[in-house]
């Protein structure tokens, strides 16, 4: 049971370039979310998903984009990177709001 | 909106010891869940325990036991018999309940803590 998985574990961008981190759990959950985490800020919810096919907006949504067009997976894009979104981002999963989430292993992501 | 906020950012115990994180929590609602958090230097966020705002009694799992005050909006995680492999950073989160559009975790800043052998 691979639970939340993410790829890349780390990655380099210059700025102004695009990529997508991506992020697929096995659990059948419909619950899905996208955070950032800072030194000294906690972590920050960009977007997340009650379902395939629903997406809202989180606290810090701003130059990011997502879609659920599957329940197992929940890319994250990032459409001209930026060196303020220099962070460690987490995709994280539950089955429902009454359950805790289950996080990925992180990826860090470094924008010069 | 909810608002969590772990006010020592660092805090360090004795192997063997006892240690208390504080936690408080702003809500105007009366049904959310509240979580601990640990987070090793390897980075993999892992949950602690969970609480029902609707339960009085106190969670607990092996070592770890909470605090949860309602009315205080207090939420404290006390860790008994202190173990090296509890240096972490722990983050505490509420998530509200009633409606699926309101599932995310608010997080804490969190607090470093320091095992000393």
């Amino acid at each position: 049971n691979a639970g939340v998985t993410q790829t890349p574990k780390f990655q380099v961008l210059k700025t102004g370039q695009s990529m997508t981190l991506q992020c697929a759990q096995d659990m059948n959950h419909e619950y899905m979310s996208w955070y950032r985490q800072d030194p000294g800020m906690g972590l920050r919810l960009i977007h997340y998903s009650v379902g395939a096919g629903i997406t809202d907006q989180g606290e810090v949504p701003n130059g990011y984009n997502v879609s659920r067009s599957t329940t197992e997976d929940f890319p994250l894009r990032l459409l001209s990177a930026a060196p303020s979104q220099t962070s460690v981002y987490f995709c994280a999963s539950s089955r429902s709001f009454a359950y805790e989430q289950y996080f990925g292993p992180g990826t860090r992501l470094t924008v010069t | 909106a909810q608002t969590v906020t772990q006010s020592q950012p660092e805090m360090s115990v004795q192997e063997a010891e006892t240690v208390t994180l504080s936690c408080t929590y702003d809500t105007s609602e009366s049904d959310y869940y509240l979580f601990w958090y640990k987070q090793p230097p390897s980075r993999q966020m892992i949950l602690v325990i969970r609480q029902e705002a609707y339960k009085q009694q106190n969670a607990t799992e092996n070592r770890f036991s909470v605090n949860f005050q309602k009315a205080a909006k207090s939420f404290s995680l006390k860790i008994s018999d202190s173990q090296l492999g509890d240096a972490a950073m722990y983050f505490c989160a509420y998530r509200s309940a009633p409606s699926g559009a309101n599932s995310k975790l608010t997080f804490g800043k969190g607090i470093t803590l320091s095992v000393r052998p």
